[in-house]
């Protein structure tokens, strides 16, 4: 069964409001949990990795302020993109820090 | 730059036949691969993965290989299915480092 699961699984949003992603470990206290962008026939791309109880880690390139990072437990981080613009419809995917096991990933379409 | 690259983006294969999946790299610090298959709007599942020390690893039909010195993997699906038709993804990281991921590449297995 699932180790890491996602909510929600699909979005649709306006631009300029803001979206929450959370992101659950299932069977594991995870103390580091990473989050991953996915476009169209792209690679996917490390965004930041979260830290159970203190600042999430940012990748080059990645905005800290749009992309608020949220890990207030050992089994859940959340990601929240700010005040989205079409640009930010991707497929974010997250895992947990045995970096085996992904979640199902969230859709998120700006319009 | 793009340090793990899989440069077809897509396969076709005949059922029953072998699938040979390909995966170069460019960081010889690197020293722990995987690969990944993804179905659209999911999540990657992990299917197998070798460690720089070796070079081979068989789990059922699937097979990875790796050439240190050629910086080169390769995933064999013998035989190959219509159900292992997805996304292959390719992904190596050194130790306590991030992974990154290959591009991807689209397998069909016609049957």
């Amino acid at each position: 069964g699932a180790v890491v699961s996602q909510h929600p699984s699909w979005v649709i949003c306006k631009s300029g409001t803001s979206v929450k992603i959370e992101c659950r470990s299932l069977d594991f206290q995870a103390t580091t949990m990473f989050w991953y962008r996915q476009f169209p026939k792209q690679s996917l791309m490390l965004m930041a990795t979260s830290n159970e109880g203190s600042k999430a880690t940012y990748e080059q390139g990645v905005e800290k302020d749009k992309f608020l990072i949220n890990h207030a437990s050992l089994t859940l981080s959340t990601l929240t993109v700010t005040s989205a613009h079409p640009e930010d419809s991707s497929f974010y995917i997250c895992s947990d820090e045995r970096d085996l096991y992904f979640g199902p990933g969230t859709r998120l379409t700006v319009l | 730059d793009q340090q793990v690259k899989q440069n077809s983006p897509s396969l076709s294969v005949q059922e029953g036949r072998i699938s040979i999946l390909n995966c170069d790299y460019t960081n010889s610090m690197f020293d722990y691969f995987l690969w990944y298959k993804k179905y659209p709007a999911e999540g990657p599942t992990f299917l197998i993965s070798i460690s720089s020390i070796k070079d081979k690893n068989e789990d059922g039909r699937f097979t990875v290989f790796l050439n240190k010195s050629a910086k080169h993997l390769s995933l064999h699906i013998v035989p190959s299915q219509p159900g292992d038709s997805a996304v292959y993804f390719c992904a190596a990281r050194f130790t306590g480092n991030q992974f990154y991921f290959g591009t991807g590449t689209s397998l069909t297995v016609i049957p």
